[in-house]
């Protein structure tokens, strides 16, 4: 079966602090996606990544970056995190086709 | 952007019975996937359809899709308690292995 990890369940963290969540894969898959998803608004696609070192911006990447630079690992940044920024974040990796979903890190920013 | 518009929001029915959750969309799509979500964990890949195929079987799971209307249903057949979660549908367009989601639909199974 696919694992998919992300480093921390839960994380509180204050405003204007830099915050890396960290997501692992053990399966060799091409593709990586971080969304966040929020009550009643779903899952919004932050950012993916087809390959190492290449990334794309999804629907809402403004105060976000992403870093790949190994093929299992996908690599989310809040540069300086803000209170709006409060969600639960997904990370998912696939190879062409469904996708396969870590637990989610709840973060908080206080 | 949300693409997958879910119907209803919340539902709850009675163990054994029948669950359906329907799926809206707005522009065409190579293929169309439900997920399952149980409180506070990640989602879980159930079925995929693609735009070519109209219906679906997994177990007790019916998915069809209708291009023509863009939309997709889910049917749970035979509901049980551990059916309660929220599922949520997902679109991807040709040209990229993007997933766009829609706001789920909350299931109750009351036993």
């Amino acid at each position: 079966d696919v694992k998919v990890t992300q480093s921390s369940r839960y994380l509180v963290k204050r405003t204007g602090e830099k915050v890396f969540l960290e997501c692992v894969q053990d399966m060799d898959h091409e593709n990586m996606f971080w969304y966040r998803q929020d009550p009643g608004l779903g899952l919004r696609l932050i950012y993916f990544s087809y390959d190492v070192k290449m990334k794309e911006k999804g629907d809402i990447p403004e105060g976000y970056s992403v870093s790949r630079e190994k093929k299992e690992r996908f690599s989310l940044i809040l540069e300086s995190a803000s209170t709006n920024q409060t969600s639960m974040y997904l990370c998912a990796s696939s190879f062409y086709g469904p996708l396969h979903f870590g637990n989610g890190t709840r973060l908080t920013v206080t | 952007s949300q693409q997958g518009e879910e119907d209803p929001q919340a539902l709850s029915i009675q163990e054994g019975e029948n669950a359906t959750m329907n799926c809206s969309y707005k522009t065409s799509i190579n293929n169309l996937q439900w997920y399952r979500q149980n409180s506070g964990r990640g989602l879980v890949h159930l079925i995929l359809i693609r735009s070519n195929e109209r219906e679906k079987h997994s177990g007790r799971l019916r998915v069809t899709l209708d291009t023509s209307k863009k939309s997709s249903s889910l049917l749970i057949t035979a509901s049980r308690a551990a059916d309660t979660a929220s599922y949520f549908c997902a679109t991807v367009n040709f040209g990229n292995e993007k997933l766009t989601f829609g706001t789920g639909t909350r299931l109750t199974i009351i036993p």
